[in-house]
Parts: structure tokens; C-alpha cells; sequence
């Protein structure tokens, strides 16, 4: 069965610290690896995403580092700020019409100032 | 603002009763997904279309939705005989080329089953 597994569950970092979040994955055939957010009372919405032929992809303050060997991959917040407090979900997708979305467990993180 | 436009925003009903929510796709968006969102944000995945046609549906949707993408009318998914653990958001989404990648998400539909 396919699983993307997604550590912490729960996250509370402080105003300006770099918050981490981190995903493992099974399926060697996933080669797109998204990160979304969810505010309360809203639906996913993308942040970023990488695919394997990178090992690191940079939006702004969001940062993915990812790690094909392990098969692991991680969303980095630099300068957290208050309104980055949401619930953080990675996913992974194999390509083609097909191409649904296996999400992990949600990190729900907390920016306290 | 989401582009992929869901109704209702809010269902509620009582156990054995049908439940239905639509979904308009964005424009030009060939492929639509169905996810369902339980209480404890574990996402499933449900069935996806192709213009009017079935990709792939999980056996839970094969057995009791009933969920269709007419041409020019909204997509819809209908529960046969709702229980109360149908309780979910349940979130559209389409996609301009099928896979992940152009992945957009409706509001969703929040179905309370009493």
C-alpha cells in the first residue's frame, strides 16, 4: 500500500525560527512531492513542490530538501511568522492522468510571537 | 479565490438519506478528483474523471456514491445511503493535465451525517 508518512504531528516554533516538517516515503515510483496548506475552514492549497531530479526547491521563506536515497523530504519555514500558523500536509503523486495524491498525517504548526 | 467551484458549502443529513454536492472545475480543466477529508485530516482518495469518463475509483465509491461529470454540467458525487461515518469535507479538484502538478482545490463540502 502506498504511504507517505509525515512527522511531527504538532509543531509550536517562535516568531523568526526556522520551522521543520518532515515526510518519508514507500513507493519508489512517486516522482512529484508537494507540500500544501490549510488554513481552518478552508481547502489545501498549494505551497510548493520539487520532483526528484532536484534535491532542493526554494519559494521565498519555504525551502524543500529532498533526499531520493532515503526517500525522504522535508519543508523548511524560514523566519516563521504568525501567519504561517496552519496545518502543513506533504504529498506524493505518480505521473500521468492517474497521477492522485497520497498525503501524509498533517503537521498542524503553531508560530507563537 | 479557488477557481474550482463547490456547492453546498455546508450539508447536513440524517442517516440512510442521499447526499449530493456538485462541482464546477475550472475552466479548461479536462480532469477532476474527488478527495474526502475525514475529522482527523486523513485524505482519501475517491474516484477521478476524465472529461465524462471514470479513471479510476476507489471500491467504497464503485459501491455507494454515485458520481458523474456530464458535459456542460457540474460534476457531481452523491452518497446512496448516507452513515455517519460519511462525515467529512469532501474536496474537489481538477487538474489542466491530469496529474498533480496543476492540482487545484475547491472550498470544499462539509457533510455532517446525524
Amino acid at each position: 500500500q502506498q504511504q507517505v508518512r509525515q512527522s511531527p504531528q504538532s509543531l509550536t516554533v517562535w516568531e523568526g525560527e526556522t520551522a521543520i516538517l518532515n515526510c518519508s516515503y514507500e513507493d519508489s515510483t512517486f516522482d512529484y512531492f508537494p507540500w500544501y496548506h490549510q488554513f481552518p475552514g478552508e481547502s489545501p492549497a498549494l505551497l510548493i513542490a520539487i520532483r526528484p531530479v532536484s534535491n532542493k526547491k526554494e519559494d521565498g521563506r519555504f525551502t524543500i530538501f529532498f533526499n531520493k536515497r532515503e526517500k525522504k523530504f522535508s519543508l523548511h519555514i524560514a523566519d516563521s511568522q504568525p501567519g504561517d500558523s496552519a496545518t502543513y500536509f506533504c504529498a506524493a503523486s505518480t505521473g500521468g492522468l492517474s497521477g492522485k495524491l497520497t498525503f501524509g498525517e498533517g503537521t498542524q504548526v503553531t508560530v507563537i510571537s | 479565490n479557488s477557481k474550482v467551484i463547490q456547492t453546498p458549502r455546508y450539508l447536513v443529513k440524517g442517516q440512510g438519506q442521499k447526499a449530493k454536492m456538485r462541482c464546477i472545475p475550472e475552466k479548461g480543466h479536462p480532469v477532476v478528483f474527488w478527495y474526502q477529508q475525514n475529522k482527523n485530516n486523513e485524505f482519501k482518495f475517491l474516484i477521478n474523471f476524465q472529461n465524462q469518463e471514470v479513471l479510476q475509483q476507489i471500491d467504497m465509491t464503485e459501491k455507494r456514491f454515485s458520481a458523474e461529470c456530464p458535459s456542460n454540467s457540474p460534476c457531481s458525487l452523491e452518497i446512496q445511503s448516507s452513515e455517519a461515518g460519511d462525515s467529512a469535507l469532501y474536496l474537489c479538484a481538477s487538474s489542466l493535465q491530469g496529474g498533480a502538478e496543476t492540482l487545484y482545490f475547491g472550498s470544499g463540502t462539509r457533510l455532517t451525517v446525524l
